[in-house]
């Protein structure tokens, strides 16, 4: 089966700094991943998918990259309310879903 | 709006079971796969299962193969996990999900419920 493998696994920055969470895949999945958000008591929330592609309402400062192994999520300002845990997700392929570690970000 | 509610959770002791239904509105259910992903406490998210909009095809985690059953009736608009032998790693939240396939692609979940907690203790 296919692991997905994120780094780091938390972090803490400034409101205003640039954040980017990497997350790799064992073997190639095109561009068939996800990013969630999860903040402390509510259910995820799909913010990217298709690797690049942001989910209607999701604000500009989130961003995804990446295709075959490799794939980073960046918040170019971070806010006090993006504070929560990143979770990539591979899809599309056996099995169906595959979720990385998480990453939990923040406030410094 | 979708909707999806989970219920059935609750307190099992170690090696009993548990039913949990996931009642769905607000879309074509019968057009939609539908996912079971849990959440241990202060843990990352697991996939659990998968069913297809019809039902002909099931998938499972290494870890609940064998224990876990899903299933759906698309006349009630509900899906199903039965979870048998439970163990007390399998105590989590449980949340449906919904999983949108179409030509042979399948689609991130967008929408999930709130989550059923499952606790296996003595």
């Amino acid at each position: 089966d296919i692991q997905m493998t994120q780094s780091p696994s938390s972090l803490s920055a400034s409101v205003g700094d640039r954040v980017t969470i990497t997350c790799r895949a064992s073997q190639g999945i095109s561009n068939s991943l996800a990013w969630y958000q999860q903040k402390p008591g509510k259910v995820p929330k799909l913010l990217i998918y298709a690797a690049s592609t942001l989910q209607s309402g999701v604000p500009s400062r989130f961003s995804g990259s990446g295709s075959g192994t490799d794939f980073t999520l960046t918040i170019t300002s971070l806010q006090p309310e993006d504070v929560a845990t990143y979770y990539c997700q591979k899809y599309n392929s056996a099995p169906p879903l595959t979720f990385g570690g998480g990453t939990k970000v923040e406030i410094k | 709006q979708v909707q999806l509610v989970e219920s059935g959770g609750g307190v099992v002791q170690p090696g009993g079971s548990l039913r949990l239904s996931c009642t769905a509105s607000g879309f074509t259910f019968s057009n939609y796969g539908m996912h079971w992903v849990r959440q241990a406490p202060g843990k990352g998210l697991e996939w659990v299962a998968f069913i297809s909009y019809d039902g002909s095809n099931k998938y499972y985690a290494d870890s609940v193969k064998g224990r876990f059953a899903i299933s759906r009736d698309n006349s009630k608009n509900t899906l199903y996990l039965e979870m048998n032998s439970l163990r007390a790693e399998d105590t989590a939240v449980y949340y449906c999900a919904e999983g949108y396939c179409s030509g042979g692609n399948c689609y991130p979940p967008d929408y999930w419920g709130q989550g059923t907690l499952v606790t296996v203790s003595s």
